[in-house]
C-alpha cells in the first residue's frame, strides 16, 4: 500500500534555528514528491516539488528538499527558520503514472518562537 | 486571477442527511480532486475528474459521489451522512490531461460538521 511517513509531529524552535523534517514514502513505483505548507488560516500551498533530475530541490522562502530513493525519503531543510514559517507542513507522494492521486502525510506542526 | 473556490465554508448537517459541496477551478484547469481531512490527518485522496470523466476514486464508500459541469467546476455530495464525516473537505485543480507531472492547488475548504 501506499504510505507517507512523518516522523515529527510538532516541532518547536528558536527563531534562527535549522530545521529539518522527515519524510520517508512506501510506493512501488516511480514517484513524484511534494511539500504543502498551511499557514494558519489558509489553504494548503506548495512549498517544493520533485519530478526527475536533480535530487536537491530548491522551493519559495528558503525551503529546500533532498530526494534520496534508495532511502525512500525526501527530506524538508531551511538552514534558518522565522517566525513566519509557523505552519503545518505535508510531505506527498504520487506515482509518477496514471492519474494524480497525492497520498499525504500526518503532517508536522511547526512552531517557531521569536 | 482567481484560485480554487470553495462553498459554502463551513456546514453544519445532521445524520443521515445529504450534503452538496462545490468547487471552482482556477481558470484554465480542466482536472479536479477532492480530499477530505480528518482533524490531525493529511488530506485523503476521493476522487478526481477530468474533462467530465472519473479518472480516480479513493477508498471511500457509495455514499460519496461526484461530478464535473462543462465548465469544469463540480460538486460533490455526500449522501447518509456519519458523525464520523465530520471533516475539512479540499478541492484541488490542476491544468494537467489528468497527469501526473503536474502541482495541484488547493482551494481553502469546506469545514462540514454532522451533529
Amino acid at each position: 500500500a501506499q504510505s507517507v511517513s512523518q516522523h515529527n509531529h510538532h516541532v518547536i524552535l528558536s527563531e534562527a534555528a535549522s530545521l529539518e523534517l522527515g519524510c520517508n514514502y512506501s510506493y512501488g513505483g516511480t514517484v513524484n514528491l511534494f511539500w504543502y505548507v498551511q499557514y494558519p488560516g489558509q489553504h494548503l500551498q506548495l512549498l517544493l516539488k520533485y519530478f526527475s533530475g536533480d535530487p536537491l530541490v530548491k522551493g519559495i522562502k528558503g525551503f529546500e528538499a533532498e530526494f534520496i530513493k534508495s532511502k525512500f525519503s525526501f527530506n524538508l531543510r531551511k538552514p534558518s527558520v522565522q517566525w513566519s514559517d509557523t505552519a503545518e507542513y505535508f510531505c506527498a507522494v504520487n506515482g509518477a503514472t496514471g492519474f494524480q492521486k497525492l497520498v499525504f502525510g500526518t503532517g508536522t506542526r511547526l512552531l517557531v518562537s521569536p | 486571477d482567481a484560485g480554487v473556490t470553495q462553498s459554502p465554508t463551513h456546514l453544519i448537517k445532521t445524520r443521515g442527511q445529504q450534503v452538496t459541496l462545490r468547487c471552482s477551478p482556477i481558470s484554465g484547469h480542466k482536472s479536479v480532486s477532492w480530499y477530505q481531512q480528518v482533524l490531525g490527518q493529511g488530506p485523503q485522496f476521493i476522487f478526481q475528474y477530468y474533462e467530465k470523466e472519473e479518472r480516480g476514486r479513493g477508498n471511500f464508500p457509495d455514499r460519496f459521489s461526484a461530478r464535473q459541469f462543462p465548465n469544469y467546476s463540480s460538486e460533490l455530495n455526500v449522501n447518509a451522512l456519519l458523525l464520523g464525516d465530520s471533516a475539512l473537505y479540499l478541492c484541488a485543480s490542476s491544468s494537467s490531461r489528468g497527469q501526473v507531472n503536474t502541482e495541484a492547488f488547493f482551494g481553502q475548504g469546506t469545514r462540514l460538521t454532522v451533529v
